[in-house]
């Protein structure tokens, strides 16, 4: 596809559940990043990946979140055990290159509602 | 800790207008800053991005005023439109293609 495509695009989750949001990031992107937007809000940096390393995790809000890239293209991120809190805007987003002076381009998000 | 802060929060301004909005930030390690356009139910989208190597970059109807000594920077919508209605974001981040960190959005309504 021509963007950044993510899925699903609307979760509701029940308290204690797991789930897993996906991103397709563009075609031969190497960076690829997750973010949390929740409502009214700016989005909040989660975790980033070059390739199938995962370079950056200081995002993570606590050890219930995980994300993996196992092949360089294709990312998860996974919430075990969702919580109210974590209802929000899940955004995926890739780039070119690495940190080199490429531009951003982020997806249409996955909405999660846990009740 | 809040590393970016944009104000206002939100704006309405008349077809015709000039849009500002303002942010400042904290790290001065931050070497790249740009502006994304965001609609309901969409992702960001980058508009504009400056270096602090410059002081103003304009691109059609908006420019960015960049001031590094007052660690501040900010965006000019000119000739504002209704299609111009949604939420805009600063952001900052230590070289192009790093990870971003955003300020809180600004949600600017433009009236016909």
């Amino acid at each position: 596809g021509a963007g950044v495509s993510q899925s699903p695009r609307y979760k509701v989750a029940k308290r204690g559940q797991d789930v897993a949001l996906r991103c397709d990031p563009i075609s031969g992107h190497v960076s690829l990043f997750w973010y949390q937007q929740a409502l009214g809000q700016g989005p909040e940096f989660l975790t980033y990946f070059q390739n199938e390393a995962q370079l950056d995790k200081s995002g993570l809000p606590s050890d219930r979140f995980f994300a993996e890239r196992p092949e360089g293209s294709v990312s998860t991120l996974k919430i075990q055990r969702t919580q109210q809190e974590d209802s929000a805007v899940y955004l995926c987003a890739s780039s070119l290159r690495g940190p080199s002076g490429n531009t951003i381009y982020f997806g249409e998000g996955s909405w999660l509602t846990v009740v | 800790q809040q590393q970016v802060k944009q104000s206002p929060q939100s704006l309405i301004v008349q077809k015709g207008g000039i849009s500002i909005i303002n942010c400042a930030y904290e790290n001065t390690a931050f070497d790249y800053f740009p502006w994304y356009q965001q609609f309901p139910g969409k992702g960001p989208a980058l508009l504009i991005a400056i270096r602090p190597d410059v002081s103003e970059k304009k691109e059609g109807r908006f420019t960015i005023s960049f001031n590094k000594s007052a660690k501040q920077f900010s965006l000019h919508i000119m000739d504002s439109q209704p299609g111009d209605s949604a939420t805009y974001f600063c952001a900052a981040s230590k070289a192009a293609g790093n990870k971003l960190t955003f300020g809180g959005g600004t949600r600017v309504l433009v009236k016909p």
